[in-house]
């Protein structure tokens, strides 16, 4: 099992770009989570999804949008990048029958 | 709201000895859960330790264990023994199931480093 993968690692965005990060894991877990870690901090939620077609708010939501058309996947769109979304992105997903949430690697994100 | 106070911002330890980092939480949820998560420089998350808020015994895995004290909101984490290699950031976390989404609220970590 590969668990739960993103992609890019790393990417530079100019203020005003867009961009697509992606999120896939392979254990059909319907619970998905995309966190954002700011330098020095720890993790906030921006959304979540409780099963596919199903999708809400975190605390952080702005400037950011997402959608859960496959139990796999989880997409977090950016559409007008802003120094302020400077950070690291993590994916993470879980089942009803488990407590632990299972981590992807991260994108590390620079707006410039 | 549910609220998670890590108060150490970095810690020192020799190593072979334990430390223990500290956690304190706040919720008006009777059922929870308590996690513990280690960062290494590499970035990922790795999980280390749960602990469910009705459990009686407090949650041991390896050299980690945790010290739940319920009547303290405190979910304490005690690392045995420790190794060069638990130098790391440390991150405590409450599962949020609000509106049933079963998110995760974290600390703001502690920076822990081990010296020879």
């Amino acid at each position: 099992n590969a668990g739960v993968t993103q992609t890019p690692k790393f990417r530079i965005l100019k203020i005003g770009q867009s961009m697509t990060l992606q999120c896939t894991q392979d254990m059909n877990h319907n619970y998905m989570y995309w966190y954002r870690q700011d330098p020095g901090m720890g993790l906030k939620l921006i959304y979540y999804s409780v099963g596919a077609g199903i999708t809400d708010k975190g605390e952080v939501p702005n400037g950011y949008n997402v959608s859960r058309s496959t139990t796999e996947d989880f997409p977090l769109r950016l559409e007008l990048a802003a120094p302020s979304q400077t950070s690291v992105y993590f994916c993470a997903s879980t089942r009803d029958s488990q407590e632990t949430q299972y981590f992807g690697p991260g994108t590390r994100l620079l707006v410039l | 709201a549910q609220k998670i106070t890590q108060t150490q911002p970095g810690m020192f330890v020799q190593e072979k000895e334990a430390v223990t980092l500290d956690c304190t939480y706040d919720t008006s949820d009777q059922s929870y859960g308590l996690f513990w998560y280690k960062q290494p420089s590499s970035g990922e998350m790795i999980f280390l330790i749960y602990q469910g808020s009705y459990d009686e015994q407090n949650a041991t895995e390896g050299r980690y264990s945790l010290n739940f004290q319920k009547a303290r909101k405190s979910a304490n984490l005690v690392i045995s023994a420790s190794q060069l290699g638990d130098s790391a950031m440390y991150f405590c976390a409450m599962r949020d199931d609000f509106e049933g989404r079963r998110a995760l609220t974290f600390g703001s970590g502690t920076r822990l480093q081990v010296q020879p």
